[in-house]
Order: structure tokens, then C-alpha cells, then sequence
């Protein structure tokens, strides 16, 4: 375990749903981040806040909208998926020297 | 040009033979390297971290840097089955985000 924690680990979503990812991280760290991973893709960085303030967008469709109400905790609302959405959805928190990882969140969009 | 290249692989290695695993980046500001491990539906999870030329070792385990060739490799000693995962190499930019690699796939025969 890395001290970072996903729900939920599985999420099967029509493109019409709206679902909430979350993330915990009981490190004490700043900054949080929201990747995604596709099958034969490279993890690709979605979202980073530090100290709960937005400092990168990596160009991501607005139908992701991440929130961070605390440094302990970050959100990805998703509504109106497409089936290419799918894919693992990863966590990520830093103490500025070393990413850890949460386990992520499997997503089909059906 | 990819930020970060690897050969996907797979890499094919006997049981208790070295594993070599390359990388290389095209951003000569790249200050922060590491490796990561992954397993088949798992998050990845830190193997190495480097920020210096030469050689950092670790266990098994040893990263190799060149920032003048622009690329950083991976060295698995005494490879055992239980290494057989994925291994993604990501460099560090500016704001703690990383660039991954596609990632290698090792494959250790007994």
C-alpha cells in the first residue's frame, strides 16, 4: 500500500451517467494528480493541483471535471463519457521528490 | 519525436540473466529520472529514482544516466519470474509532472 487510496476500484458507466472517481492520500502531501492510462498508451497526466489550487489542465474534454476540496482529497466528476474514455484512472500524490501511486479505478464506458 | 521513448517489447530473459532495459528523452532539460514498475492491472509503483550521471544502484537494481546521449537505462541483476511486469521510465518537468514512456515488457523464464 502507498498511502494512496482510489474508489472505486471498478465503475461501469452508460455515456448518459454521471459517476464521481475519488481519491485519498494519507501522506501529508501537496500536490495530486489525475492520470490516465489506455491500453497500449502511455500514462498520460490529466490534472495536477497543488496546495488544492488547478495548475495544469493537460487539455482534457470538459466532460472530466476534477475537484480538490482539501490536499488530502481530489475528485473526477465524469458525465456524458465515451466509450474511448475508457480506461484506468489513476491517482497520483507528491512530496515534491517521489509520485505514489493509488491502485487507480478501472472504467468501462458502455 | 516522442519526450519519452521505450521499445515496448516484450523483453525475453532467462531466469537469473540480466535484464536491460533502455530510454531515451529528447527534453535536454530533463534534471529528474525514474523508473516505475507495473504489474498486469496494477498502478505502478517506484522502482529507482537518478538526477545524476553514472550509475545508481539499488539491490538488483541499477538506473543508468547520460544526460549527454539523452538516455537513462534500467539494469535488472539475477532476474527472477516475480520480475515480469511492465517497466515505464518517465522523466521529471517543471511543476513535479512527469512524462511517462510507453513501457517495456519483461518477460523472465524459468
Amino acid at each position: 500500500e502507498t498511502g494512496v487510496t482510489q474508489t472505486p476500484r471498478h465503475l461501469v458507466m452508460g455515456m448518459t451517467n454521471k459517476k464521481s472517481l475519488k481519491c485519498e492520500q494519507h501522506l501529508g502531501h501537496n500536490a495530486m494528480y489525475w492520470y490516465k492510462q489506455s491500453a497500449k498508451k502511455p500514462l498520460e497526466l490529466m490534472f495536477v493541483y497543488n496546495f488544492k489550487e488547478q495548475t495544469e489542465n493537460n487539455s482534457v474534454p470538459s466532460r472530466f471535471s476534477p475537484e480538490c476540496p482539501n490536499s488530502s482529497h481530489l475528485f473526477l466528476h465524469l458525465h456524458t463519457l465515451q466509450p474511448e474514455d475508457s480506461a484506468l484512472y489513476l491517482c497520483a500524490s507528491t512530496n515534491q521528490e517521489t509520485q505514489y501511486f493509488g491502485p487507480g479505478t478501472r472504467l468501462l464506458v458502455l | 519525436q516522442k519526450e519519452v521513448e521505450q521499445n515496448s517489447g516484450p523483453l525475453s530473459v532467462p531466469e537469473g540473466a540480466i535484464a536491460s532495459l533502455n530510454c531515451t528523452y529528447s527534453d535536454r532539460g530533463s534534471q529528474s529520472f525514474f523508473w516505475y514498475r507495473q504489474y498486469s492491472g496494477k498502478s505502478p509503483e517506484l522502482i529507482m529514482s537518478i538526477y545524476s550521471n553514472g550509475d545508481k544502484e539499488d539491490g538488483r537494481f541499477t538506473a543508468q544516466l547520460n544526460k549527454a546521449s539523452q538516455y537513462v537505462s534500467l539494469l535488472i541483476r539475477d532476474s527472477q519470474p516475480s520480475d515480469s511486469a511492465t517497466y515505464l521510465c518517465a522523466r521529471e518537468a517543471a511543476g513535479n509532472k512527469l512524462t511517462f514512456g510507453g513501457g517495456t515488457r519483461v518477460l523472465v523464464k524459468p
